[in-house]
This record gives structure tokens, C-alpha cells and sequence, in this order.
């Protein structure tokens, strides 16, 4: 089947221990993206990769770091969390930037 | 202003009637278009890619007006299950290899029995 997988789906830690929320893809998609949502702003881009080794950032990427090593991973690193990271996350996943994206199930994160 | 805009809503409609959304974006680079949709915590699904020249998909009809830079969403004969927030979303060049995906705060859309 198809899928973007992301885990955990839920996370409470504390601010500064260091995190690491994956997300892989079965589909062979050159594009990837983290987004965050948080109620009354929408969907916002994190950081994005157009390929293997390629990565860019997206519209609030500061507080986060990501790698894309091999075609299928794309985790999201949060360095040192602190509590206005605290959202629902998202990973996708696209044939190319110009493709619908298809969505992992999120990960709630809450950092206290 | 918003570089995507959408009514937010509530929309609040009986089961039968037809809604429209709309969505206006500022970048005139915009290459792709699309709606989503989005249930109660749960991930945005595809709803219909927009074409240039509009497209249907069974009850639902999008379209795109690059002159005015906005982009609607039709339902027709609205059913309680599509009860949901739809999301706007444009991918706009940036010049170069610069390409964001950029989500409207979406329209939520609540048909009633």
C-alpha cells in the first residue's frame, strides 16, 4: 500500500531534550515536506527536499533541521525543543513539486 | 496580505444545497493548484488537482482564473459527509529552484441534516 509513515504519532517531552520524528516514503517520491499546523494559521512549510542531498527551507524553519541521506527518509530533528513547538506535524510526499502531495497521519508533539 | 486567502468559514448549509469556496493567491508565478481536504485531526487529503480550464469530479467542479489570480471550488447537492475544512493550495516559484507549497487557513464547511 501507498503510504507516508511518520512516527512517533505522539510525543510529550520536556524542552531541550533533542528529538527526532521520521517519516518515510513507499512511492519512490522525489519531493518531501514537513509542515506544522497550528489553529488559526494553517499549514506551514518547514523545511522541503526536492531530491536526495537536496533540501531547502520552507516559511518558519528555524528551531528545526532535516536530512534526506536516501530517497525514502526525510526526518524532521528538533535540536533543542522548546514549548512553542509544540504543534501537530506533517510529512509528504510528491512525485515532484508540481504533483499533489499525499500526507503522513501527523505526530502531536507537546513540549512542556 | 496572505500570499493564499480563503473564507474561513463556517459555512453552515443543508444536506442538498450547493456551496462555493474561493481562494485568491498573490504570487502571478503560481505554476499548480489544488484542493484539500481536511477532516478533525486527521492529515489534508486530495480532494481535485485545478486545471486551466476547470475540471469536474462528480459533484464537485474547480476552477482557476489566473487573471484574477483565484481559484473556486463547487459543490453541488452537499451531503453530510462532506462536512470538512477544504484547503486552498498554490505551489509558487520563487525564481530559480524555488518552489513553495503554500496552504490556505481553509473554509470550514458544515452541512446540516
Amino acid at each position: 500500500e501507498a503510504q507516508v509513515t511518520q512516527n512517533p504519532r505522539y510525543l510529550i517531552t520536556v524542552t531541550g531534550k533533542k528529538l527526532t520524528v521520521t517519516c518515510s516514503q513507499n512511492m519512490n517520491h522525489e519531493y518531501m515536506s514537513w509542515y506544522r499546523q497550528d489553529p488559526g494559521l494553517g499549514l506551514r512549510q518547514i523545511y522541503y527536499s526536492m531530491n536526495v542531498e537536496v533540501t531547502d527551507k520552507g516559511d518558519v524553519p528555524e528551531g528545526y533541521k532535516v536530512s534526506r541521506k536516501e530517497k525514502r527518509n526525510f526526518p524532521l530533528i528538533l535540536e533543542s525543543p522548546s514549548p512553542n513547538q509544540t504543534s501537530l506535524y506533517f510529512c509528504a510526499s510528491s512525485l515532484n513539486y508540481n504533483q499533489p502531495q499525499h500526507f503522513g497521519d501527523g505526530t502531536r508533539l507537546s513540549i512542556l | 496580505r496572505k500570499e493564499v486567502e480563503q473564507d474561513p468559514g463556517p459555512f453552515n448549509v443543508p444536506e442538498g444545497a450547493t456551496v462555493a469556496f474561493n481562494c485568491t493567491y498573490s504570487n502571478s508565478a503560481s505554476q499548480s493548484f489544488f484542493w484539500y481536504r481536511q477532516d478533525c485531526r486527521k492529515e489534508p487529503k486530495l480532494l481535485m488537482s485545478v486545471y486551466s480550464s476547470g475540471n469536474e469530479d462528480g459533484r464537485f467542479t474547480a476552477q482557476l482564473n489566473r487573471a484574477s489570480q483565484y481559484i473556486s471550488l463547487l459543490i453541488r447537492d452537499s451531503k453530510l459527509s462532506d462536512s470538512a475544512t477544504y484547503l486552498c493550495v498554490v505551489n509558487s516559484n520563487y525564481g530559480g529552484a524555488t518552489n513553495k507549497l503554500i496552504f490556505g487557513t481553509g473554509t470550514l464547511l458544515a452541512v446540516q441534516p
